[in-house]
């Protein structure tokens, strides 16, 4: 059973279009994170969400929106994308508190063209 | 505000041989934790090792040791017996009380044959 679970694995776009990605964690973690991992593998964090409260945020434009349904789910939506929205986002989850490691789903390659 | 830097952008080691990693950070707080993190060509993040700040003692994991300075705020991973499958970007990343997790910029290791 995949721990967590991001779709699509890839999404190739045009500029101004709209996109998301859902995530899902089956660990039962309280928190849930976006990073973005750009062209040089650095590895930047978005946004976090702890029982489906918004913790972190970070600064992003705000055509980047992260929904919480539930603290199983995470997704992020994208508005108007742009050349230098293409990365891959990766969604990660840990338990709230002490020296949780984050568990990584698989990434998703986003290219706008 | 915290930050993770990784100064060797780059390292080569011949199979079966050591290699260590450097990796420092900056933070006022006296209670965290630091991660290491191996990402292959999959793309897929793997925790390799875990470290508290309060505990003195070096976290070990089979080939895997690390060198933690918590007065120098240093932190490296030591690779020993390196083989093949080692090769991947590996990322020190340092976890805020608040659960931010904050990575480093990563470096490219190669494993000669």
């Amino acid at each position: 059973d995949t721990a967590v679970s991001q779709t699509p694995k890839y999404l190739v776009t045009q500029m101004g279009n709209d996109k998301s990605i859902k995530c899902e964690q089956n660990l039962g973690h309280d928190t849930m994170y976006w990073y973005k991992q750009d062209s040089k593998k650095f590895l930047k964090i978005m946004f976090s969400y702890n029982n489906k409260e918004l913790i972190i945020n970070e600064t992003v434009p705000n055509r980047f929106s992260p929904k919480s349904p539930d603290k199983a789910h995470l997704n992020l939506h994208i508005n108007s994308l742009e050349l230098g929205d293409s990365a891959v986002y990766f969604c990660a989850s840990s338990q709230a508190g002490g020296g949780s490691p984050l568990h990584f789903g698989n990434g998703t390659r986003l290219t706008v063209t | 505000a915290q930050t993770v830097t990784q100064s060797q952008p780059e390292m080569s080691v011949q199979e079966a041989e050591t290699v260590t990693l450097s990796c420092t950070y900056d933070t006022s707080e006296s209670d965290y934790y630091l991660f290491w993190y191996k990402q292959p060509p999959s793309r897929q993040m793997i925790l390799v090792i875990r470290q508290e700040a309060y505990k003195q003692q070096n976290a070990t994991e089979n080939r895997f040791s690390v060198y933690f300075q918590k007065a120098a705020k240093s932190f490296s991973l030591k690779i020993s017996d390196s083989q093949l499958g080692d090769a991947a970007m590996y990322f020190c990343a340092y976890r805020t009380s608040y659960d931010k997790v904050i990575f480093g910029p990563g470096t490219s290791l190669s494993v000669i044959p």
